[in-house]
């Protein structure tokens, strides 16, 4: 069965200071891992799509990985509004469905 | 690009009632729409996927008859919650996929719809 666990729960940083979320998952041929960073009382906002072992994709201050178990979302020197959910999904060969983590909620505090 | 677009943004029925969402692609067409449930501090459940001019799949557990999709055009999916109960109340998110190109499958989201059932 597909699965997606992401850690930590919650995460929180004060201004500037860097880390990671992780993304963990078990799929049956991964077609691709999504992230999305999800406001409170809002949809999801695509961040990134990565397809590959080893790729990386960058946008302001995150930047994607993946590994063929995992995946980590960085976040450099945050800012308050950087607060959010962020949430890791992944697709897998055998379908359309999407399969989503909990989430991890990032507070940034000045 | 890729903008979708949800209405309402919230409702508050009685409970018997019947609630229609709207779910919008705007700068695309759409094939496959997907309605997501979310709970507080949950992520979100695949309700049913909808597929243009055609009948939608449903998840196991999901009342095909409470929970009634239409999805009549490229830009446009409707669900119904038909006879609504407390237990109804939640966040509905639909999202929807552009055609896909190469590898591209992502889906983009709609804002949500908050739904209150007294």
């Amino acid at each position: 069965e597909d699965q997606v666990t992401q850690s930590p729960e919650a995460l929180r940083l004060q201004e500037g200071e860097s880390s990671s979320l992780n993304c963990s998952y078990t799929v049956s041929g991964l077609r691709g891992l999504f992230w999305y960073r999800q406001d409170p009382g809002k949809g999801p906002e695509f961040l990134f799509t990565l397809y590959s072992a080893g790729e990386e994709k960058e946008k302001e201050r995150l930047k994607a990985t993946l590994t063929k178990k995992e995946s980590f979302l960085h976040i450099t020197a945050p800012k308050p509004e950087d607060s959010a959910t962020y949430l890791c999904a992944v697709q897998g060969y055998t379908g359309n469905q999407f399969y989503f983590g909990t989430g991890t909620s990032l507070t940034v505090i000045p | 690009g890729a903008v979708v677009s949800q209405h309402p943004s919230w409702v508050i029925c009685k409970s018997g009632t019947s609630v229609k969402i709207e779910c919008r692609s705007l700068d695309f067409q759409a094939t496959t729409m997907f309605w997501y449930r979310q709970f507080p501090k949950q992520s979100l459940m695949l309700m049913a996927t909808s597929n243009e001019g055609s009948k939608a799949t449903y998840e196991q557990g999901v009342e095909k008859d409470k929970f009634l999709i239409n999805h009549a055009s490229l830009t446009l999916s409707t669900l119904t919650v038909t006879s609504a109960h407390p237990e109804d109340s939640s966040f509905y998110i639909c999202s929807a996929r552009p055609p896909v190109a190469g590898a591209t499958d992502t889906q983009y989201f709609g804002p949500g719809t908050r739904l209150t059932v007294l």
